[in-house]
């Protein structure tokens, strides 16, 4: 069974802080890592990661994988408060079909006080 | 355009009741999938649909009835639930890339369903 375990669970910052969240996997045949935010509605898409090494960035946000020691790691510099919400690591594994869905860990639950 | 529509927003059903949740995407995605995410929970997967045909079912109750009439468009067929199947229910879409390749899942904005 696949298994993603997301640290910390919560996490309060002052704006302007640099935060890191983790995400640590077990699964089968790896197909890609996943970052969501997520506030009081659907998950918003951020990174997907499939090469071990390689740092996906936009704007104020970074993610690396890690696939040898099966980690990613989500970075966000000078935080500001609308970047509170629930950050969501996914892993899709692979069943042998096209699309395999995702198994999501339990969030990071980040806040960002001004 | 990463656009998933779902409707309805909202939904309130007795237990007795049949109703659908709909989802549509005009991404040319050909795999569509059904998530339902509790309260304070992650979002847990229960049907995918590969080329409409459905690929998954997470051992999910047949009170849920997915159904994928074409590339376009993902219902799912609601009969008999309980209150504890109150929660969100989520629609994504993604393209289908070969085995060794992700697949990037755009999710809708879901459906509010309690069940009274």
């Amino acid at each position: 069974e696949d298994k993603v375990v997301q640290s910390p669970l919560s996490l309060v910052v002052h704006e302007g802080d640099t935060v890191t969240l983790n995400c640590s996997y077990e699964v089968t045949n790896f197909r890609s890592l996943l970052w969501y935010k997520q506030e009081k509605k659907a998950p918003t898409f951020l990174f997907m990661l499939t090469s071990s090494g390689i740092e996906k960035k936009s704007g104020r946000l970074s993610s690396i994988l890690d696939k040898k020691e099966l980690f990613s790691i989500l970075n966000i510099t000078a935080t500001q408060t609308g970047d509170s919400a629930v950050y969501l690591c996914a892993v899709e594994g692979g069943r042998g079909g096209g699309a395999d869905g995702l198994t999501f860990g339990k969030g990071t639950h980040l806040i960002i006080q001004p | 355009d990463t656009e998933v529509t779902q409707t309805p927003k909202h939904l309130v059903m007795g237990m007795t009741n049949k109703k659908s949740l709909k989802c549509e995407q005009h991404m040319g995605h050909r795999a569509m999938y059904w998530y339902k995410q509790k309260a304070k929970k992650p979002p847990e997967l229960m049907f995918v649909y590969s080329y409409e045909k459905l690929s998954i079912n997470e051992s999910v109750p047949s009170r849920f009835s997915p159904e994928c009439p074409n590339s376009s468009l993902l219902n799912l067929h609601l009969h008999a639930l309980q209150p504890e199947d109150s929660a969100l229910y989520l629609c994504a879409s993604s393209l289908i890339r070969a085995i060794h390749s992700g697949n990037t899942i755009y999710f809708g904005e879901g459906s509010w369903l309690t069940v009274v």
